[in-house]
């Protein structure tokens, strides 16, 4: 089965810098590729996904960008702000979404 | 996004008892509903999958006769927790899964169910 190993753990930046989580996956037949926030005591939310036919996907200050060769996804989070401050997860699924395997989390700290 | 509601957000029950806890997609008819619990600073444990009008698929290591899973429609499934016990204390989260093509195979969290045995 699919296995989606998230890093790193845990994250600190200042206000103002950018913040880059990783994610590797060792399905190849994975396509689809979310990432979730979840802050404090609630579930977690969509921000962003990407699927294997793009390269790159940008919104606002936030980018996702993947390389299907080497198996690998990342979240690119610029002009940090406090209230970015949360767990973040990505995920990798196959097309027909039957099964979403979660990366271990990583917990972001943005210092003001 | 599409939305995903989850009630309780927060309950309180005694030890012995049974308590329900209901995931519905509001704006979508979801096909597909995934159920899981989450441990403090822990990611996310599917526990089951249940596809709308059959049973549940349940993860290995997940009682399926403590924790009954029903997807009677296309926009509710619950999870109910039987008898009980401290150590089912936990944050229980719900996510839904859309038809292919209606929101594609992404999938929305509801806003979690905290669920405390005293």
């Amino acid at each position: 089965g699919e296995n989606v190993e998230q890093h790193p753990s845990t994250l600190s930046v200042q206000e103002g810098d950018s913040a880059v989580i990783k994610c590797t996956y060792s399905d190849s037949a994975s396509n689809y590729f979310p990432w979730y926030k979840q802050e404090l005591g609630k579930g977690p939310q969509l921000i962003i996904d990407i699927r294997s036919n793009v390269g790159e996907k940008k919104d606002q200050r936030i980018a996702v960008t993947l390389n299907k060769t080497a198996k690998h996804f990342s979240l690119h989070i610029t002009e940090t702000q406090p209230e970015d401050s949360a767990v973040y997860f990505c995920a990798a699924s196959d097309s027909a979404g039957n099964q979403f395997y979660f990366g271990t989390g990583t917990s972001l700290t943005v210092i003001p | 996004g599409a939305v995903v509601s989850q009630h309780p957000s927060w309950v309180i029950c005694k030890s012995g008892t049974s308590v329900k806890i209901e995931c519905r997609s509001l704006d979508f008819q979801a096909t597909t509903m995934f159920w899981y619990r989450q441990f403090p600073k822990q990611s996310l444990m599917l526990m089951a999958t249940s596809n709308e009008g059959s049973k549940a698929t349940y993860e290995q290591g997940v009682e399926k006769d403590k924790f009954l899973i029903n997807h009677a429609s296309l926009t509710l499934s619950t999870l109910t927790v039987t008898s009980a016990h401290p150590e089912d204390s936990s944050f229980y989260i719900c996510s839904a899964r859309g038809r292919s093509g209606i929101s594609g195979n992404t999938i929305y969290f509801g806003e979690g169910s905290w669920l405390t045995v005293v």
